[in-house]
């Protein structure tokens, strides 16, 4: 098995929701990413989870609060998001933070109204 | 700062012809470039990696290319075909996973 899956496909929030994405995997990777993608731009990395510890978080905003809670799965919880937060949100897996090729979901694609 | 273009946004050419797409990086060496493909509202997919010791690698029809005196990828597709029609994206690698830098992308079309 050489998916990762994502859920929800797509999600529409107001700004004072608050929302989860979900990502898995079980190739049993040990280094798991959250990113954000805009429209005709590439991927931004957010967040690195290397053996369930947050390993890197690019100075994103706290209303982006990821989780971890076991070695196959990624949260990234939402709260009172803006409109600019509106994307595509991709996961990616890989054998760990060393390793070259990286696996992608197939995202989430978010609309913050 | 460590920079890397991929010096078309768009790309077209005729179904049957080689597609190449040219990855040019500045300011750092990288240890190795990767190529994924990405559909529209989709996750990028694999599909070469190359190494900053080895000229040239292959995949059925794909082929990448790093010379790294003229700091640059190139990236083939040969017997093109209008299923390859897609975003391709360069990704260079250095320096373990905290040097990861995304160009931004060439949008293939292949007419048929």
């Amino acid at each position: 098995d050489t998916e990762v899956t994502q859920t929800p496909k797509h999600l529409v929030m107001g700004m004072t929701n608050k929302k989860s994405l979900k990502c898995e995997q079980h190739m049993g990777h040990r280094a798991m990413y959250w990113y954000k993608q805009k429209a005709k731009k590439p991927p931004e990395l957010m967040f690195v989870y290397s053996y369930e510890k947050l390993s890197i978080n690019e100075s994103v905003p706290s209303r982006f609060s990821p989780e971890c809670p076991n070695s196959s799965l990624l949260n990234l919880h939402l709260h009172a998001l803006q409109p600019e937060d509106s994307a595509l949100y991709l996961c990616a897996s890989s054998q760990d933070t060393n390793t070259d090729t990286q696996y992608f979901g197939p995202g989430t694609r978010l609309t913050v109204l | 700062s460590q920079k890397i273009e991929q010096n078309s946004e768009a790309l077209n050419i005729q179904e049957g012809k080689t597609a190449t797409l040219t990855c040019n990086y500045t300011n750092y060496s990288p240890a190795y470039l990767q190529w994924y493909r990405q559909d529209p509202g989709r996750g990028p997919v694999f599909l070469l990696l190359i190494r900053e010791n080895e000229k040239e690698k292959r995949k059925e029809r794909l082929k990448v290319t790093f010379d790294t005196t003229l700091k640059q990828s190139l990236f083939h597709i040969t017997a093109s075909q209008p299923a390859d029609s897609a975003t391709y994206l360069c990704v260079s690698v250095s320096g373990g996973y905290q040097k990861v830098t995304f160009g931004t992308g060439t949008k293939l079309q292949v007419i048929p």
